[in-house]
């Protein structure tokens, strides 16, 4: 099983500011990540696949890049709209795998 | 657009069974992969099992071998999974997840089905 592993576990900033989200995982996926954001009672929403391809109506202050076992999310100008937690997931092998996700808080 | 539609929720005894359904329109089903992640309250996502392209092979995490059923059926375009001797712990989020074809992040989701498992 690829273990992925996100940090920080969690980041506390400002609206406005950049914020830079890192995954690893323990075996190389290639470009085969993707990574998703979750709000408060809602499903996870994609952002991100092939490490750095913006899913459909994706703003473009979201950014993603890496390949192997190293990826990032950068999130240009944070948005208030974009407080939430970040999980990343490798779609390479199975058993699919999630990171622990990383809380972007205020 | 491709929409899955789940049950709110269930609640079940331990040592039973649940059998939560998700049905898929839009889309290619047969083309589709379609996995189940859940969400225990408070934690991450857990990817616990799925079905391949052309529905041959059900694909499952190792905890879940031999407890977890994943099935899908194209006459109804609905992809179903089954967990049994349910415990405390598996109360949780079952989330139907589809992918677009092999290697393929999920690009959509169900709204989630609660899964209360208490006594």
């Amino acid at each position: 099983e690829i273990l992925m592993t996100q940090s920080p576990a969690t980041l506390s900033v400002s609206p406005g500011e950049r914020v830079t989200l890192s995954c690893r995982a323990s075996l190389s996926v290639d470009s085969n990540l993707a990574w998703y954001q979750q709000t408060p009672g809602q499903a996870p929403r994609l952002l991100i696949y092939d490490a750095s391809t913006r899913a459909t109506d994706i703003p473009e202050r979201f950014s993603g890049s890496g390949s192997g076992t190293e990826f990032t999310l950068t999130i240009s100008s944070l948005q208030s709209e974009d407080f939430a937690v970040f999980y990343c997931q490798q779609y390479n092998d199975w058993p699919r795998t999630f990171g622990q996700g990383t809380k972007v808080e205020v | 657009q491709v929409q899955l539609v789940q049950p709110g929720s269930e609640v079940k005894k331990p040592g039973s069974s649940v059998k939560v359904s998700c049905k898929a329109s839009g889309g290619s089903f047969s083309t589709s992969d379609f996995s189940w992640v859940r969400q225990a309250p408070g934690q991450g996502l857990e990817w616990i099992g799925g079905i391949t392209p052309t529905f041959i092979v059900p694909m499952y995490a190792q905890k879940f071998q031999g407890r977890l059923t994943v099935t899908a059926d194209e006459s109804t375009a609905t992809v179903s999974m089954e967990l049994r001797s349910l415990r405390s712990d598996d109360t949780a989020v079952y989330y139907c997840a589809r992918g677009d074809g092999n290697y393929a992040p999920f690009d959509f989701w169900g709204q989630g089905t609660q899964v209360i498992v208490s006594s």
